[in-house]
This record gives structure tokens, sequence and C-alpha cells, in this order.
């Protein structure tokens, strides 16, 4: 089983829809959970950090994390052609002293005009 | 707003040779990261370096690997006796406590021939 899922996608929504990004993880001592965004050829850039349970809102984003069912999700209201790019689910242990984070594969996202 | 850099951007060695990475962190950041990115697959986690030594390193993390913080700003990465395998894109990144988000540098594309 891997660590952390994500589905690869691409996934395509029309520009101004929501778009919802979807993590599953195998580690129940996973205590902190980022959604980073990577465009081609670049580095991962943070968008959203959650450590409860719930949703938390940050202007168009907003993530959600159920840890009982060890899931967390990504929405995007009102899709822009800019937010095309692959969303990167990481997650971070609660014990450890490395800090590590382990990254899903990414879910590719197009925005269509 | 403050940066992680990485030097240089891209890297085009010999199979064999020894390679050095730069990053310079954000400079009130106490833990510092190396992550890669073989093309097309998932960022993966090398090492974690706080108060000048390894925290944690992963599998991939062997002895051809080495970390220093040569100095007050400067973090690096060496890979000794490179392989193909080892073309990649490496991370650094940086966090002031480690519960908080990863900053990460632009990387270095390192090509091996």
């Amino acid at each position: 089983q891997k660590e952390v899922e994500q589905n690869s996608g691409p996934l395509s929504v029309p520009e101004g829809a929501i778009a919802s990004l979807n993590c599953t993880y195998s580690d129940r001592g996973s205590q902190s959970f980022f959604w980073y965004r990577q465009y081609s050829g670049k580095s991962p850039e943070l968008i959203m950090s959650i450590y409860s349970n719930g949703d938390k809102e940050d202007g168009r984003f907003t993530a959600q994390l159920n840890k009982a069912s060890q899931y967390v999700s990504l929405l995007i209201r009102d899709s822009q052609p800019s937010d095309s790019a692959t969303y990167l689910c990481a997650v971070k242990r609660l014990t450890g002293g490395g800090n590590k984070l382990t990254f899903g594969t990414g879910t590719q996202l197009k925005v269509e005009l | 707003e403050p940066e992680v850099t990485q030097t240089p951007s891209h890297q085009v060695t010999q199979m064999g040779q020894e390679v050095i990475l730069r990053c310079v962190p954000i400079s009130n950041h106490l833990y510092f990261y190396w992550y890669r990115q073989i093309l097309g697959q998932k960022v993966e986690f090398l090492v974690s370096f706080y108060n000048n030594e390894i925290s944690e390193k992963s599998e991939i993390f062997d002895d051809q690997f080495s970390v220093e913080r040569p100095d007050g700003s400067n973090f690096t990465l060496k890979i000794r006796s490179t392989k193909l395998e080892d073309s990649a894109m490496y991370f650094c990144a940086s966090n002031q406590r480690g519960d908080q988000p990863q900053h990460f540098g632009d990387g270095t594309r390192l090509s091996i021939l």
C-alpha cells in the first residue's frame, strides 16, 4: 500500500468551477498535512497546511482533513487557467526527529477556458 | 519574501565524478532538508539536518551522499562517484521549526552523462 495516494489525473475543470483534489494516507501517526502546487519543471510551492480535523480556508483554497478516514482534500473555488498545475499532497509524522515529508505522486489539474 | 536559493540551476557531470549542490536556506530557519525528484516521479525525501547533525535519512541517502553546513549560510549536498540514476531534480528546503511548512528552493537539475 502506498503511503500517500493521489489520483494522477488529469482532472479537467472549466474556468470558474470548483476543483476537488483528494489524498489518502496510510500512516495513522501522521500529524501534519500540506498541499503544494508544482508547475512543470518547477519546485513545489506551498498552498495550504492543515493540522486538525475539519476545514481550513485561505482565499480560494479550502483544505479538509479527516484523520479517522485518513483523508485530506483540497478545494479550489473559481478555478483559473493559472491554477493548471500538479498538486502534491505531503504528510508528516507526529514522531520521528527528522520531520520528513512523504509526498504523493500528485494530481494534474487542467483548468479549461 | 525570503527565499531558499539553490545553485547551480543545472549541473551536467560525467558518471563517476563528484558533484556538490549548494543551498542557502532562509536566514532564520534552523531545519534543512534535501529532496529529489526523478523526472515523472514523486518528490522523495533524502535527508534532514538540524543543529549540525543529520536528523533522519532515507534509504536513498547511502554512503555516496553527504551533507554539510560549512558556514552560517550554506547547506550542501555532495554526491560522490555519480551514477546515471542520480539524474534528477534536487530540491533544498528549510523551516524555522520542524513542525512548520517546509519552503523549497527552485532546485538543481542534475544530469549525469
